[in-house]
Order: structure tokens, then C-alpha cells, then sequence
């Protein structure tokens, strides 16, 4: 069972929708990083969060560290938006990355 | 163009056989790693380095090896393919494991062992 819980996994909506994508993980985090997969493979970070809120463009990404619980949300969504979006989460006990497995967005025009 | 260069990006393996998987990045970052992509899991980690001459087993590292020579080259090596490999593999490098700065990933190599 992947520590890292990403709701939901697939996602269709229609150009211009609201869209949010949830994480949850099970202990204490230094970081949590948002990352964007193209259909062609390539993978990209996004943001990286310790608390709050950031902002890029038309995604916003924030992190409750309470309730282990971080959002992406993508405002306007357009086609290009198309992708998987990977959560990754840095525990307090390790160094290393640990990965969700990805939500497939598809935006329909 | 600074980056993560994979090659090959696709490869058909009879089981049995041996390849090696090159990555290379030119952004003198210390943290190179290879990652396993699956269906309905995320990416697992099979072997990391820190350094020149330093490596580690990662999540995954059965039936891979991998070295560092050189702080620009970390090549991944299956010694017998079986078609539990069959996967997509992604490197990624940066000055740190910790994903500060982010992680640059290549592009991938779709592997099929029949």
C-alpha cells in the first residue's frame, strides 16, 4: 500500500473547470513536492510546499500539515492541461522522495 | 541543452538478456537516481547516488546494478531481463536527494522484456 494517497485517479473534465486533486500521506512530512508528467513521458516539478499556499500561473497548490493533506487545483482548465500529476513526499525520518501514483487528468475542449 | 539525457527511449529485451540503460546529465549535480514507473504505482526508487564513486539500493534493486564513475554519467545495468522489468524507467538528478532544488528528470525508456 503506497504510503502516499492521491484522490481521485483518473479525472475528465471539460475545458474550463475547477479541478482539484488531492493528496494525503501517513506522517510527519519536511516537504511535499507537486509534479506534472506530459503525455510524452517527460516529468516536471511544479512546487514544492512545507505549509501554505502557492501559486503559479493557473495552479495552486496547498498543504494542510494537520490533516496530512495537500490540494492542487487548476483554475480555467484548458486541453494542454492534459497530464498526470504525481504527488511526492519527504518524511521528517528520511531523505528521500516518496512518490504517489499520479492522477490522469484529461481536459476535454 | 543543460539536462537529463536518456538513452535508448525504447528497448525489446528477450528474457535472459543483459542491457544497460545510459543516463547522463551535464548540471554538476551531485544526486543521481533511477526511478521504476508501473501502472498503478508510483515511481520506486532502484538505486541512488550521492556522489562519484558513492551508490546505494534503493526500494527496488533486485537484478540491477549500477556504478559512478563520473559525477555526469549513471548507467543502469539489468544483468538478466525478465518480464517482471518490463517497465518504464526514468533518471533523475539534483544537488540534493531531498527534492531541494527539484528534481531534473530525462525523459524516459519504455522497456519491454518478452
Amino acid at each position: 500500500k503506497n504510503e502516499v494517497e492521491q484522490s481521485p485517479q483518473n479525472l475528465t473534465a471539460q475545458e474550463g473547470e475547477f479541478i482539484t486533486i488531492n493528496c494525503s500521506y501517513s506522517v510527519g512530512i519536511s516537504a511535499l513536492h507537486w509534479l506534472q508528467q506530459h503525455p510524452g513521458g517527460g516529468i516536471v516539478s511544479l512546487f514544492m510546499l512545507s505549509s501554505g499556499k502557492k501559486k503559479h500561473g493557473r495552479l495552486i497548490a496547498t498543504i494542510n500539515i494537520q490533516e496530512k493533506h495537500s490540494s492542487l487545483h487548476i483554475t480555467a482548465s484548458h486541453p494542454r492541461d492534459s497530464a498526470v500529476y504525481i504527488c511526492a513526499v519527504r518524511y521528517t525520518s528520511g531523505s528521500r522522495l516518496t512518490f504517489g501514483e499520479g492522477t490522469q487528468l484529461t481536459v476535454n475542449p | 541543452n543543460a539536462g537529463v539525457t536518456q538513452t535508448p527511449k525504447f528497448q525489446v529485451l528477450k528474457t535472459g538478456q543483459s542491457m544497460t540503460l545510459q543516463c547522463a546529465q551535464d548540471m554538476n549535480h551531485e544526486y543521481m537516481s533511477w526511478y521504476r514507473q508501473d501502472p498503478g504505482m508510483g515511481l520506486r526508487l532502484i538505486h541512488y547516488s550521492v556522489g562519484a564513486g558513492i551508490t546505494d539500493q534503493g526500494e527496488v534493486p533486485n537484478g540491477y546494478n549500477v556504478s559512478r564513475s563520473t559525477t555526469e554519467d549513471f548507467p543502469l545495468r539489468l544483468l538478466s531481463a525478465a518480464p517482471s522489468q518490463t517497465s518504464v524507467y526514468f533518471c533523475a538528478s539534483s544537488y540534493s536527494m531531498t527534492g531541494y532544488p527539484p528534481y531534473t528528470f530525462g525523459s524516459g525508456t519504455r522497456l519491454t522484456v518478452v
